[in-house]
């Protein structure tokens, strides 16, 4: 069984520019979810699907972050126009409905973001 | 707010070395904690969930243990390839399930 993958694993941008980071959940999970490890600091979590649905996105920094899951299955994460402190490794992590929120999640490797 | 506080930051063993991981939370009533492994260029892996205080959970050389304010994770006779950076989690009862983690503790296990 593929686990969870994100794309890419590393990215390095200007200040002011584009990057979208991509999520592959474990097929089937209905749950998935986008972190963020800031360095020197703790995972925090950014937002939550159900399916295509934003269930909680109120961990998202702020506006120049938009969060997609078209038809349920793969999620991007678009950040624009990048800036410094959006350095960090966004992590995704998927489950099952139903399963103990969270708890029962699996990891993508995560994308290294590096703003400059 | 819920806070969580590992210790210690770093460790590192001899093989064969055995030794306790801290984690202590603050929390408005305790749902769940939780331990992960993450290993370098990859995401946490789930270990272990903790519900109750003196609840006991063991896998191979590890034992997670809790009481009302922190969580252990002994590790007994550590190998190299336990070395690894160990996440510990609470999440709150009630509101919202978003996990809080502690930083984590970076543990080196020499041959």
């Amino acid at each position: 069984e593929a686990g969870v993958t994100q794309f890419p694993s590393h990215s390095v941008i200007e200040k002011g520019q584009t990057v979208t980071l991509r999520c592959d959940p474990i097929s089937g999970h209905d749950n998935l979810y986008w972190y963020r490890r800031v360095m020197g600091k703790e995972i925090k979590f950014l937002l939550h699907f159900v399916k295509e649905s934003k269930q909680d996105e109120s961990g998202m920094p702020n506006n120049r972050f938009l969060a997609e899951r078209t038809g349920g299955t793969y999620s991007t994460l678009k950040v624009q126009p990048a800036e410094l402190e959006d350095s960090g490794v966004y992590f995704c992590a998927s489950s099952q409905l139903g399963g103990v929120a969270n708890t029962e999640a699996f990891f993508g490797q995560g994308t290294r973001l590096t703003v400059v | 707010e819920d806070q969580v506080t590992q210790s210690p930051e770093a460790l590192r063993l001899q093989e064969g070395e055995s030794s306790s991981l801290n984690c202590s939370y603050t929390v408005s009533g305790l749902r769940g904690l939780f331990w992960y492994r993450q290993d370098p260029g990859k995401g946490p892996e789930f270990l272990f969930t903790l519900y109750s205080a003196g609840e006991e959970k063991e896998k191979e050389r590890l034992k997670a243990t809790l009481t009302k304010k922190e969580s252990f994770l002994h590790i007994t006779a550590p190998k190299p390839e336990d070395s690894a950076t160990y996440l510990c989690a609470v999440q709150a009862r009630g509101g919202s399930y978003i996990p809080t983690f502690g930083r984590g503790t970076s543990l080196i296990v020499h041959p």
